[in-house]
């Protein structure tokens, strides 16, 4: 089965600064990558995706990037604010199941 | 995420109590999850239900049992928990038949079992 691992587990950086997450998976026939934001009790809330015949996506101040060959998918945020403070997740997928990362604790500090 | 709603958002069981969580989607989707997710692991995908018919049990235990009436409400029924299966329980619908692509999760029912 696919086996997702995400890092760092936690990340603080400076409101203004960029913050970065990467994702690795192992079943090369995964063509799904979706990221998440879950704020304190909250659900998981899909912020961006990608699939695997795009290389790069961007969304106002989030971008994500896949490396089919390499088998990892980080995840950008620049120009961070305090409300981007959160638990991020990212997934893989192919057929039917999404396989989640163990999260990564962002503090963006003032 | 009004999009897809959980009732109760909180919920404090003892071990012999038995006791139904609720889910239901707004968004005309085709298939709805069950997660557990636990304090410092993964999600982790209890059920997978397909135009109301059950495709995935990832060896949930017996004490866990799912129910999809229509394509919009996913119950969980539980009875005889432990202690460790405390945590909160998400639910999320998606538009494929199949189950593939984006899922929409609703905010979770907190489950304490004393």
């Amino acid at each position: 089965g696919e086996n997702v691992e995400q890092h760092p587990s936690t990340l603080s950086v400076q409101e203004g600064d960029s913050a970065v997450i990467k994702c690795t998976y192992s079943d090369s026939a995964s063509n799904y990558f979706p990221w998440y934001k879950q704020e304190l009790g909250k659900g998981p809330q899909l912020i961006i995706d990608i699939r695997s015949n795009v290389g790069e996506k961007k969304d106002q101040r989030i971008a994500v990037t896949l490396n089919k060959t390499a088998k990892h998918f980080s995840l950008h945020i620049t120009e961070t604010q305090p409300e981007d403070s959160a638990v991020y997740f990212c997934a893989a997928t192919q057929l039917r199941q999404l396989t989640f990362g163990s999260g990564t604790q962002l503090t963006v500090l003032p | 995420e009004t999009g897809v709603t959980q009732t109760p958002r909180h919920l404090v069981m003892g071990m012999t109590n038995k006791k139904s969580l609720k889910c239901e989607q707004h968004l005309g989707h085709n298939a709805m999850y069950w997660y557990k997710q636990s304090a410092k692991k993964p999600l982790e995908l209890m059920f997978v239900y397909s135009l109301e018919e059950r495709v995935e049990n990832n060896s949930v235990p017996s004490r866990f049992s799912p129910e999809c009436p229509n394509s919009s409400h996913l119950f969980l029924h539980l009875h005889t928990l432990q202690p460790e299966d405390s945590a909160l329980y998400l639910c999320a619908s998606s538009p494929g038949s199949s189950g593939t692509g984006e899922q929409y999760f609703g905010p979770g029912t907190r489950l304490t079992v004393t």
